[in-house]
């Protein structure tokens, strides 16, 4: 069965540099969520999309957006990095509309490395 | 806000021992609770949800949880430990209505001994 699949995997990047993380989720599933995992912690939740519409923000700093695009892929846009951005970032997308099962089904993890 | 508490950052265990990671959540309304499995540099698998049906969920790998409005826990069990079980463990919350995300507990290390 597909997954929900990012890239790259990894990242180095340097500090003040950009980055941006590409998320493609299960087909058919209408919302993607990211959340940022630092070293030690739990997934924080940064933002979401249904329909390619936010609807739901969390701890997003604002040097961070993110968007939806029509064939349902997300990104992550990271400005102005920080040594504390390093961190491992999780993409998910669920069904929300019509038969949903609740669960969020997680990708592998862009690893980001801020130098 | 829902949000969810896990006993214990680290759980130690012998290998065949019984397992109880413990997870409690505030929430005025019952919500959908979820447990995720983390193995190292890995993504978040699921184990098991509750979505208001029965009480007692079984999931995968032989892991379970109950679900117990009265005390607002969803702890997480398994019989006998498997040197595999090694893993962090995040229990989770979800509104029925509203927004959609997960909100994790802390996470519970579980170490698995010989």
């Amino acid at each position: 069965a597909a997954g929900v699949i990012q890239s790259p995997r990894h990242l180095i990047k340097e500090k003040r540099e950009t980055a941006t993380l590409k998320c493609y989720p299960i087909p058919r599933h209408d919302t993607v969520y990211w959340y940022q995992q630092g070293p030690g912690q739990d997934p924080q939740f940064l933002i979401s999309f249904y329909e390619k519409m936010q609807s739901d923000k969390g701890s997003i700093p604002d040097r961070f957006s993110a968007q939806q695009f029509s064939d349902y892929h997300s990104e992550l846009n990271m400005s102005s990095l920080e040594l504390g951005d390093s961190a491992l970032y999780f993409c998910a997308s669920s069904l929300t509309g019509g038969y949903n099962t609740g669960e969020l089904f997680f990708g592998e993890g862009s690893r980001l490395t801020v130098l | 806000a829902q949000s969810v508490t896990q006993l214990g950052s680290h759980v130690s265990v012998s290998e065949g021992a019984l397992v109880l990671l413990r997870c409690n959540y505030s929430s005025s309304v019952p919500p959908y609770l979820f447990w995720y499995v983390q193995y190292p540099n890995q993504g978040l698998q699921l184990l098991l949800k509750y979505t208001s049906a029965a009480t007692l969920v079984k999931g995968i790998n032989g892991f379970e949880a109950e679900f117990k409005k009265s005390e607002t826990s969803f702890h997480l069990t398994k019989p006998s430990a498997h040197m595999s079980d090694a893993a962090e463990y995040f229990c989770a919350v979800k509104m029925l209505q509203g927004a959609q995300k997960l909100v994790f507990g802390q996470g519970t290390r579980l170490t698995i001994n010989p």
